[in-house]
């Protein structure tokens, strides 16, 4: 079973460039969820979505973009890199924001210089 | 507010037992969890707490959870090398409507003979 499968592995912008951060999950899973992970900061809440067609915003999201097209897909977007965006990336599904287990994916190591 | 505090390190030799403490602030929290984070991996969820619970046990893992003061630990018996990782605190305040998880900064646990 393939869980959460999140691509690039790794990346390297230049700053003002933009990309998008693909994450998918074949476990119909209606929660969705990206973090961005800094040393000593733990992961923090980039934007959630709760099922197709709806998403809101966490903790951290300027900068970033998210849409919900389909229940497996929920990619994310970085408008305009900056080095301030130098992080490690996860996704993360579960059945609904309320189970207590969520899946992660392995992460994209993204280096904006 | 809402924040998730535990100490950054923690040095045990093998065979010896483990304890890692976390403490949490929003005491609307319908669970609280324990991650692991291998080098270069996803999170993976060890266990988790439900928050009428005072202790849950599942193998070599024994979490305590003491509401009054809001701490959480995570106690693994006989720690093998294979644990050593990066152990994540969380908890899921309830809020607009739904639960989100807010992550400590993570406890860097070392495994040495």
């Amino acid at each position: 079973n393939a869980g959460v499968t999140q691509t690039p592995k790794f990346q390297v912008l230049k700053t003002g460039q933009s990309m998008t951060l693909q994450c998918a999950q074949d476990m119909n899973h209606e929660y969705m969820s990206w973090y961005r992970q800094d040393p000593g900061m733990g992961l923090r809440l980039i934007h959630y979505s709760v099922g197709a067609g709806i998403t809101d915003q966490g903790e951290v999201p300027n900068g970033y973009n998210v849409s919900r097209s389909t229940t497996e897909d929920f990619p994310l977007r970085l408008l305009s890199a900056a080095p301030s965006q130098t992080s490690v990336y996860f996704c993360a599904s579960s059945y609904d924001s309320l189970r207590a287990e969520a899946f992660f994916g392995q992460g994209t190591r993204l280096t904006v210089v | 507010g809402e924040d998730v505090e535990q100490s950054l390190f923690l040095s045990v030799r093998e065979g010896d037992s483990s304890v890692i403490n976390c403490t949490y602030t929003d005491s609307s929290s319908t669970y609280l969890y324990w991650y692991k984070q291998e080098p270069g991996a996803g999170l993976q969820l060890l266990t988790y707490i439900f928050s009428n619970m005072d202790m849950k046990q599942d193998q070599r893992l024994t979490v305590l959870l003491n509401k009054k003061d809001k701490h959480l630990s995570l106690r693994i018996a006989d720690t093998q090398t294979g644990d050593s990782a990066i152990y994540f605190c969380a908890e899921s305040p309830f809020s607009g409507g739904y639960n989100k998880l807010i992550f400590g900064a993570g406890t860097r646990l070392a495994v040495h003979p």
